[in-house]
């Protein structure tokens, strides 16, 4: 039963576009929200979140869009540069259980394209 | 400021055998944990200790054991390892329920 869900294992842009990450989930309780990015051979570095109190929470280039009615967030990166080309995990909080416990998809590797 | 640091980063064992992997934060953290990644499945939770002196159970905790030895530092050991526990392990801390912050990565293969 995958609670978080990234059904893009892959996407690819072009330099200076959009890049939007999409992620669904479907555990109603689930009240706090995070992106990750990974690099090969390194640990996910921790990139943006949102609470589900709010709708958007933007950082620069990076935005992440909350639709809780749709159990649905997005991760967009504008300009896309190459050195954004990482696999992304999306990754949600339960507020039911222990406070302590992330929920992660599976990623979605990005890549951009000079 | 080291953040959080894993030991070994690479590791080969044969069925069977033990070994423990450490994990260390400076961040005066009081939360650490244990995940396996493996290619399609993401990252899974093998163990977490919300503070000193606590563990508990994650998503995929047989086969593993763990040690909050002081606040710093959190173990993983596999008694007798299998080549099902090939893959990379990451350790990560926080501060209670927000912000995980990952360590570097050990990655294990059991022939």
């Amino acid at each position: 039963d995958q609670q978080v869900k990234q059904n893009s294992p892959s996407l690819s842009v072009q330099e200076g576009r959009i890049s939007i990450l999409n992620c669904d989930y479907t555990n109603s309780m689930f009240d706090y929200f995070l992106w990750y990015k990974k690099y090969p051979a390194e640990g996910p570095t921790f990139l943006i979140s949102i609470s589900s109190i709010k709708d958007k929470n933007e950082d620069g280039r990076f935005t992440v869009f909350l639709n809780k009615s749709a159990k649905h967030l997005s991760l967009h990166i504008v300009p896309s540069q190459p050195g954004d080309s990482a696999v992304y995990f999306c990754a949600a909080r339960d507020s039911g259980g222990s406070n302590y416990k992330l929920t992660f998809g599976k990623g979605t590797l990005l890549t951009v394209n000079p | 400021n080291a953040g959080v640091t894993q030991t070994p980063k690479f590791q080969v064992l044969k069925t069977g055998q033990s070994m423990t992997l450490q994990c260390a934060q400076d961040m005066n953290h009081n939360s650490m944990y244990w995940y396996r990644q493996d290619p399609g499945m993401g990252l899974r939770l093998i163990y977490y200790s919300a503070s000193e002196g606590t563990t508990d159970k994650g998503e995929v905790p047989n086969g593993y054991n763990v040690s909050r030895l002081n606040k710093r530092e959190f173990s993983l050991r596999l008694e007798s390892a299998a080549p099902s526990q090939t893959s990379v392990y990451f350790c990560a801390s926080s501060e209670g329920q927000f912000t995980q912050y990952f360590g570097p990565g050990t990655r294990l293969t059991v022939t």
